[in-house]
Protein backbone atom coordinates (compact mmCIF):
# COMPACT_ATOMS: atom_id res chain seq x y z
CA UNK A 1 0.00 0.00 0.00
CA UNK A 2 1.49 3.38 -1.10
CA UNK A 3 -1.18 5.65 0.36
CA UNK A 4 -2.82 6.15 -2.57
CA UNK A 5 -6.13 5.75 -3.05
CA UNK A 6 -8.43 5.16 -5.62
CA UNK A 7 -12.11 5.03 -5.86
CA UNK A 8 -13.52 2.66 -7.18
CA UNK A 9 -11.38 -0.04 -8.19
CA UNK A 10 -14.24 -1.34 -10.37
CA UNK A 11 -16.34 -0.24 -12.49
CA UNK A 12 -18.62 -1.53 -15.65
CA UNK A 13 -20.74 0.63 -17.65
CA UNK A 14 -22.64 0.92 -20.73
CA UNK A 15 -21.82 2.62 -24.04
CA UNK A 16 -22.86 6.54 -23.52
CA UNK A 17 -22.91 6.81 -19.89
CA UNK A 18 -20.71 9.22 -17.82
CA UNK A 19 -18.58 7.43 -15.16
CA UNK A 20 -15.66 9.39 -12.60
CA UNK A 21 -13.11 8.59 -10.66
CA UNK A 22 -11.91 9.82 -7.54
CA UNK A 23 -8.12 9.91 -6.32
CA UNK A 24 -6.69 10.54 -2.93
CA UNK A 25 -2.83 10.91 -3.20
CA UNK A 26 -0.47 10.79 -0.32
CA UNK A 27 -0.90 13.82 2.11
CA UNK A 28 1.30 16.81 0.70
CA UNK A 29 2.43 15.66 -2.34
CA UNK A 30 2.01 18.34 -4.87
CA UNK A 31 2.10 16.56 -7.98
CA UNK A 32 -0.96 14.68 -9.20
CA UNK A 33 -0.79 12.40 -12.43
CA UNK A 34 -3.43 10.38 -14.18
CA UNK A 35 -2.42 7.45 -16.48
CA UNK A 36 -4.37 4.89 -18.74
CA UNK A 37 -3.13 1.53 -19.20
CA UNK A 38 -4.05 -1.22 -21.31
CA UNK A 39 -2.97 -4.82 -21.06
CA UNK A 40 0.27 -4.87 -22.55
CA UNK A 41 0.80 -1.93 -22.64
CA UNK A 42 2.51 1.03 -20.18
CA UNK A 43 0.71 3.88 -18.82
CA UNK A 44 -0.25 6.80 -20.91
CA UNK A 45 0.32 9.81 -19.31
CA UNK A 46 -3.03 11.72 -19.47
CA UNK A 47 -2.69 14.96 -17.23
CA UNK A 48 -1.08 16.52 -13.90
CA UNK A 49 -1.67 19.31 -11.24
CA UNK A 50 0.87 20.70 -9.46
CA UNK A 51 -1.44 21.72 -6.29
CA UNK A 52 -4.56 22.65 -7.77
CA UNK A 53 -3.56 23.49 -10.68
CA UNK A 54 -3.49 21.64 -14.25
CA UNK A 55 -0.48 22.35 -15.97
CA UNK A 56 -0.75 19.82 -19.21
CA UNK A 57 -2.94 17.66 -20.74
CA UNK A 58 -2.33 15.30 -23.35
CA UNK A 59 -2.88 15.68 -26.84
CA UNK A 60 -4.67 12.12 -26.97
CA UNK A 61 -7.43 12.80 -24.25
CA UNK A 62 -10.08 13.46 -26.21
CA UNK A 63 -13.03 16.41 -25.43
CA UNK A 64 -15.00 14.26 -23.20
CA UNK A 65 -12.47 13.77 -20.60
CA UNK A 66 -12.04 16.13 -17.67
CA UNK A 67 -10.23 16.09 -14.75
CA UNK A 68 -10.43 18.33 -11.24
CA UNK A 69 -8.40 19.10 -8.22
CA UNK A 70 -10.05 21.96 -6.52
CA UNK A 71 -8.48 22.15 -3.00
CA UNK A 72 -5.12 20.54 -4.26
CA UNK A 73 -6.23 17.20 -2.34
CA UNK A 74 -8.07 14.79 -3.93
CA UNK A 75 -9.01 14.79 -7.76
CA UNK A 76 -11.47 13.18 -9.96
CA UNK A 77 -11.68 12.14 -13.37
CA UNK A 78 -14.85 12.23 -15.88
CA UNK A 79 -14.90 10.30 -18.66
CA UNK A 80 -18.35 11.74 -20.48
CA UNK A 81 -20.35 9.59 -23.10
CA UNK A 82 -17.88 6.50 -22.75
CA UNK A 83 -16.75 4.09 -25.70
CA UNK A 84 -15.65 1.18 -25.71
CA UNK A 85 -11.83 1.77 -26.63
CA UNK A 86 -12.18 3.91 -23.02
CA UNK A 87 -11.74 0.19 -21.25
CA UNK A 88 -8.64 0.19 -19.79
CA UNK A 89 -7.19 0.83 -16.04
CA UNK A 90 -6.78 4.18 -14.67
CA UNK A 91 -3.79 4.80 -12.39
CA UNK A 92 -3.45 8.07 -10.49
CA UNK A 93 -0.17 8.58 -9.15
CA UNK A 94 1.72 10.96 -6.85
CA UNK A 95 4.53 12.87 -6.21
CA UNK A 96 6.67 14.95 -3.54
CA UNK A 97 7.90 18.78 -4.39
CA UNK A 98 7.26 20.88 -7.59
CA UNK A 99 10.09 19.83 -10.05
CA UNK A 100 8.67 16.90 -10.97
CA UNK A 101 11.91 14.79 -10.56
CA UNK A 102 10.55 12.79 -7.74
CA UNK A 103 9.11 9.27 -7.34
CA UNK A 104 5.71 8.83 -8.33
CA UNK A 105 3.73 6.80 -6.14
CA UNK A 106 1.10 4.88 -7.68
CA UNK A 107 -2.55 3.91 -6.59
CA UNK A 108 -4.19 0.60 -7.28
CA UNK A 109 -5.89 1.91 -10.12
CA UNK A 110 -9.64 2.10 -11.58
CA UNK A 111 -10.84 -0.77 -14.07
CA UNK A 112 -12.96 0.84 -16.33
CA UNK A 113 -14.76 -1.77 -18.42
CA UNK A 114 -17.38 -0.12 -20.85
CA UNK A 115 -20.31 -2.77 -22.36
CA UNK B 1 5.30 12.55 -31.13
CA UNK B 2 7.61 11.02 -28.13
CA UNK B 3 7.97 7.29 -28.23
CA UNK B 4 9.87 5.03 -25.95
CA UNK B 5 10.38 1.70 -26.74
CA UNK B 6 11.42 -0.76 -24.86
CA UNK B 7 13.56 -4.22 -26.04
CA UNK B 8 12.48 -6.60 -25.64
CA UNK B 9 8.71 -7.37 -25.20
CA UNK B 10 9.13 -10.00 -23.09
CA UNK B 11 11.92 -12.45 -22.04
CA UNK B 12 12.14 -15.87 -20.11
CA UNK B 13 15.14 -16.73 -17.99
CA UNK B 14 16.36 -19.80 -16.56
CA UNK B 15 16.76 -18.48 -12.31
CA UNK B 16 20.65 -17.32 -11.32
CA UNK B 17 20.83 -16.30 -15.48
CA UNK B 18 21.01 -12.41 -16.06
CA UNK B 19 18.64 -10.06 -17.72
CA UNK B 20 19.18 -6.77 -19.75
CA UNK B 21 16.30 -4.77 -20.81
CA UNK B 22 16.88 -1.83 -22.69
CA UNK B 23 14.96 1.87 -23.46
CA UNK B 24 15.30 3.90 -26.33
CA UNK B 25 13.71 7.57 -26.83
CA UNK B 26 12.96 9.20 -30.03
CA UNK B 27 13.78 12.84 -28.49
CA UNK B 28 15.97 13.61 -25.84
CA UNK B 29 14.88 12.75 -22.15
CA UNK B 30 15.20 15.13 -19.09
CA UNK B 31 15.10 11.97 -16.80
CA UNK B 32 14.83 8.52 -16.95
CA UNK B 33 13.21 6.29 -14.21
CA UNK B 34 12.41 2.72 -13.77
CA UNK B 35 9.08 1.10 -12.59
CA UNK B 36 8.47 -2.29 -11.89
CA UNK B 37 5.15 -3.71 -11.82
CA UNK B 38 3.95 -7.20 -10.53
CA UNK B 39 1.47 -8.79 -12.78
CA UNK B 40 -1.66 -6.93 -11.08
CA UNK B 41 -0.10 -4.74 -9.40
CA UNK B 42 0.80 -0.63 -9.72
CA UNK B 43 4.22 0.69 -11.13
CA UNK B 44 6.49 1.00 -8.23
CA UNK B 45 9.56 3.17 -8.50
CA UNK B 46 13.28 1.25 -8.10
CA UNK B 47 15.40 4.49 -9.41
CA UNK B 48 15.71 7.79 -10.97
CA UNK B 49 18.99 8.54 -13.47
CA UNK B 50 19.15 12.41 -13.77
CA UNK B 51 22.93 13.09 -15.61
CA UNK B 52 24.18 11.78 -18.97
CA UNK B 53 26.08 8.59 -19.06
CA UNK B 54 25.01 7.62 -15.19
CA UNK B 55 25.43 4.70 -13.74
CA UNK B 56 23.57 3.48 -10.59
CA UNK B 57 23.66 0.02 -8.76
CA UNK B 58 20.98 -1.04 -6.43
CA UNK B 59 22.41 -4.64 -5.18
CA UNK B 60 22.09 -6.96 -8.40
CA UNK B 61 20.44 -4.12 -10.51
CA UNK B 62 22.29 -1.91 -12.48
CA UNK B 63 20.95 1.35 -14.70
CA UNK B 64 22.45 3.13 -17.00
CA UNK B 65 21.43 6.45 -18.86
CA UNK B 66 22.88 7.04 -22.05
CA UNK B 67 25.47 10.21 -23.27
CA UNK B 68 23.07 11.36 -25.35
CA UNK B 69 20.05 11.28 -22.73
CA UNK B 70 17.75 9.39 -25.06
CA UNK B 71 18.27 5.61 -24.01
CA UNK B 72 18.80 4.05 -21.13
CA UNK B 73 19.29 -0.18 -19.81
CA UNK B 74 18.37 -2.06 -16.60
CA UNK B 75 20.83 -5.29 -16.20
CA UNK B 76 19.59 -7.41 -13.40
CA UNK B 77 22.60 -10.07 -12.45
CA UNK B 78 21.69 -13.43 -11.13
CA UNK B 79 17.93 -13.12 -11.49
CA UNK B 80 15.74 -14.39 -9.24
CA UNK B 81 11.74 -15.61 -9.11
CA UNK B 82 10.81 -12.37 -7.03
CA UNK B 83 12.28 -10.36 -10.22
CA UNK B 84 9.12 -11.59 -12.19
CA UNK B 85 6.98 -8.56 -13.38
CA UNK B 86 7.56 -5.99 -16.26
CA UNK B 87 9.77 -3.02 -15.95
CA UNK B 88 9.08 -0.10 -17.48
CA UNK B 89 11.29 3.11 -18.23
CA UNK B 90 10.13 6.44 -18.05
CA UNK B 91 10.78 10.06 -18.05
CA UNK B 92 10.09 13.94 -18.90
CA UNK B 93 10.53 14.88 -22.70
CA UNK B 94 12.82 18.47 -22.36
CA UNK B 95 10.03 20.71 -21.56
CA UNK B 96 8.91 18.48 -18.19
CA UNK B 97 5.51 18.55 -19.10
CA UNK B 98 5.05 15.09 -19.62
CA UNK B 99 5.76 12.57 -18.30
CA UNK B 100 6.34 9.04 -20.83
CA UNK B 101 6.23 5.60 -20.18
CA UNK B 102 8.26 2.97 -22.33
CA UNK B 103 6.39 0.25 -23.87
CA UNK B 104 7.82 -2.10 -21.12
CA UNK B 105 9.29 -5.55 -20.74
CA UNK B 106 7.86 -8.51 -19.52
CA UNK B 107 10.29 -10.97 -17.15
CA UNK B 108 9.60 -14.26 -16.40
CA UNK B 109 11.77 -16.42 -14.35
CA UNK B 110 11.52 -19.95 -14.74
CA UNK B 111 12.87 -21.76 -11.50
Amino acid sequence: DTGVSQDPRHKITKRGQNVTFRCDPISEHNRLYWYRQTLGQGPEFLTYFQNEAQLEKSRLLSDRFSAERPKGSFSTLEIQRTEQGDSAMYLCASSVGTSGYNEQFFGPGTRLTVL
Amino acid sequence: GQQVMQIPQYQHVQEGEDFTTYCNSSTTLSNIQWYKQRPGGHPVFLIQLVKSGEVKKQKRLTFQFGEAKKNSSLHITATQTTDVGTYFCAGHNNTGNQFYFGTGTSLTVIP
